[in-house]
């Protein structure tokens, strides 16, 4: 049973250039979150779905970041221009219930650095 | 704003010996607590869910109590082993906040 695909799992970019990390939840899930994890700030919750529909955005740091979730099976998050301190680790998660408090099941991560 | 607390230095314990991991929060009432492994270059991992009305709650050897008048969750491993080495995180949820909000994790590292 496959869990939360995300990629790419590395990227190295330079500062100014746009970045799209991908995410694929687990089939049958209705919530997908992306999270940021950095040594300072710890895991932190970016924005949430629920049916493909963005509940709660109150964490996307600036207008730099997007996400959008086309259909259930696939999300990106968009950082437009990158900047050296969007270098961190992404998650992507999901879960089955329509609700931030399900289980979360976490994808391996998107190892970002923008040079 | 809500503050979550976790001991920043790492655990270090020997094989065999109980485990005992503090989460402290502050400035709101989370009406439920996840708690969360995290291996290096890994996803956390969900491990147990406890509800304000749950004083304990037990799997295998892992034991999570809520104490919402400390503000406090205690996560324990009996009989720790080496494969028990990794992050946890603690993650309350409500308390006017529809969201898990994460603390920054203590590692825990066992000793053969």
């Amino acid at each position: 049973d496959a869990g939360v695909i995300q990629s790419p799992r590395h990227e190295v970019t330079e500062m100014g250039q746009e970045v799209t990390l991908r995410c694929k939840p687990i089939s049958g899930h209705n919530s997908l979150f992306w999270y940021r994890q950095t040594m300072m700030r710890g895991l932190e919750l970016l924005i949430y779905f629920n049916n493909n529909v963005p509940i709660d955005d109150s964490g996307m740091p600036e207008d730099r970041f997007s996400a959008k979730m086309p259909n259930a099976s696939f999300s990106t998050l968009k950082i437009q221009p990158s900047e050296p301190r969007d270098s961190a680790v992404y998650f992507c998660a999901s879960s089955l219930a329509t609700g931030a408090i399900d289980t979360q099941y976490f994808g391996p991560g998107t190892r970002l650095t923008v040079l | 704003s809500q503050k979550i607390e976790q001991n920043s230095e790492a655990l270090n314990i020997q094989e065999g010996k109980t485990a005992t991991l503090t989460c402290n929060y502050t400035n709101y009432s989370p009406a439920y607590l996840q708690w969360y492994r995290q291996d290096p270059g890994r996803g956390p991992v969900f491990l147990l869910l406890i509800r304000e009305n749950e004083k304990e709650k037990r799997k295998e050897r892992l034991k999570v109590t809520f104490d919402t008048t400390l503000k406090q969750s205690l996560f324990h491993i009996t009989a720790s082993q080496p494969a028990d080495s990794a992050t946890y995180l603690c993650a309350p949820f409500g308390g006017g906040y529809n969201k898990l909000i994460f603390g920054a994790g203590t590692r825990l590292a066992v000793h053969p």
